[in-house]
C-alpha cells in the first residue's frame, strides 16, 4: 500500500538554528513530492514541490527539501530557523502514472520555534 | 492569486440537521476536493471532483454527499449530522496535471451537538 511517514509528531528547534522535518515515503516508481504548511487557525498552503531535475528543491519563506532517490525520502530543511515558522507542516506524494488522482498525505508534524 | 473560500468559517448545528459547506474557487480549477483534518489523523480525503458533475469517493465518504453543477463550486452536504462529523473540513482545488499543487480555503470548523 502505498504511504507517506512523518515519523516526528514534533519538532522543537531554537530560533537561529537548522531545522528539519522529516518526510519518507512508500509509493511506487518516482512520485511527485510536496509540502504543506498550516499557519495556526488557517488553512493550508503550499510551500514546495519536487518534480525532476536537481535534488534541492527551493520553496517558499527560506525553505528548502531534498529528494533522495534511494532512502525514499523528501526532507524539508532551512537553514536558520523563526519564531514565525512554529505550524503544521505535511508531506504529500502524488504517483506520475495510473488512474489515482488523489495525494497521499502524511499525518503532519508540529514545529515549534523557540525564541 | 488563486482564492479558494469556503461559506463559513465556524458552524453550530444539531444531531440529524443536514447540512452544506459550500465551497468556490475562482481560477477554473477542473479539480476540486473535500477533507476533513482531525488531530492526530491528518488529512483524510472525503471527496472529489474532477469536472462538472462529476464526483469521486475519497477515503471516507461515508455519511457525506456532494455536488458540483458549475465549475467553481463544489459543496458537501451532510444528509444528517452525527457528533462524530465534528471536525475542521478544508476545501481544496487544483488545475489539471499530476504535478500541480492544490490550492486551500480558509476551513470550515463544523460542530455538531
Amino acid at each position: 500500500a502505498q504511504s507517506v511517514a512523518q515519523p516526528e509528531d514534533q519538532v522543537n528547534v531554537a530560533e537561529g538554528n537548522p531545522l528539519t522535518v522529516k518526510c519518507t515515503y512508500s509509493v511506487s516508481g518516482n512520485p511527485y513530492l510536496f509540502w504543506y504548511v498550516q499557519y495556526p487557525n488557517r488553512g493550508l498552503q503550499f510551500l514546495l514541490k519536487y518534480i525532476t531535475g536537481d535534488n534541492l528543491v527551493k520553496g517558499s519563506y527560506g525553505f528548502e527539501a531534498e529528494f533522495n532517490k534511494s532512502q525514499t525520502s523528501f526532507h524539508l530543511k532551512k537553514p536558520s530557523a523563526l519564531v514565525s515558522d512554529s505550524a503544521l507542516y505535511f508531506c504529500a506524494v502524488r504517483d506520475r502514472a495510473g488512474n489515482n488522482r488523489k495525494l497521499i498525505w502524511g499525518l503532519g508534524t508540529s514545529l515549534a520555534v523557540n525564541p | 492569486d488563486v482564492k479558494v473560500t469556503q461559506s463559513s468559517r465556524y458552524l453550530v448545528k444539531r444531531t440529524g440537521e443536514k447540512v452544506f459547506l459550500e465551497c468556490v474557487q475562482d481560477m477554473d480549477h477542473e479539480n476540486m476536493f473535500w477533507y476533513r483534518q482531525d488531530p492526530g489523523l491528518g488529512l483524510r480525503l472525503i471527496y472529489f471532483s474532477y469536472d462538472v458533475k462529476m464526483k469521486e469517493k475519497g477515503d471516507i465518504p461515508e455519511g457525506y454527499s456532494v455536488s458540483r453543477e458549475k465549475k467553481e463550486r463544489f459543496s458537501l452536504i451532510l444528509e444528517s449530522a452525527s457528533t462524530n462529523q465534528t471536525s475542521m473540513y478544508l476545501c481544496a482545488s487544483r488545475t489539471s496535471g499530476r504535478a500541480n499543487e492544490q490550492f486551500f480555503g480558509p476551513g470550515t470548523r463544523l460542530t455538531v451537538l
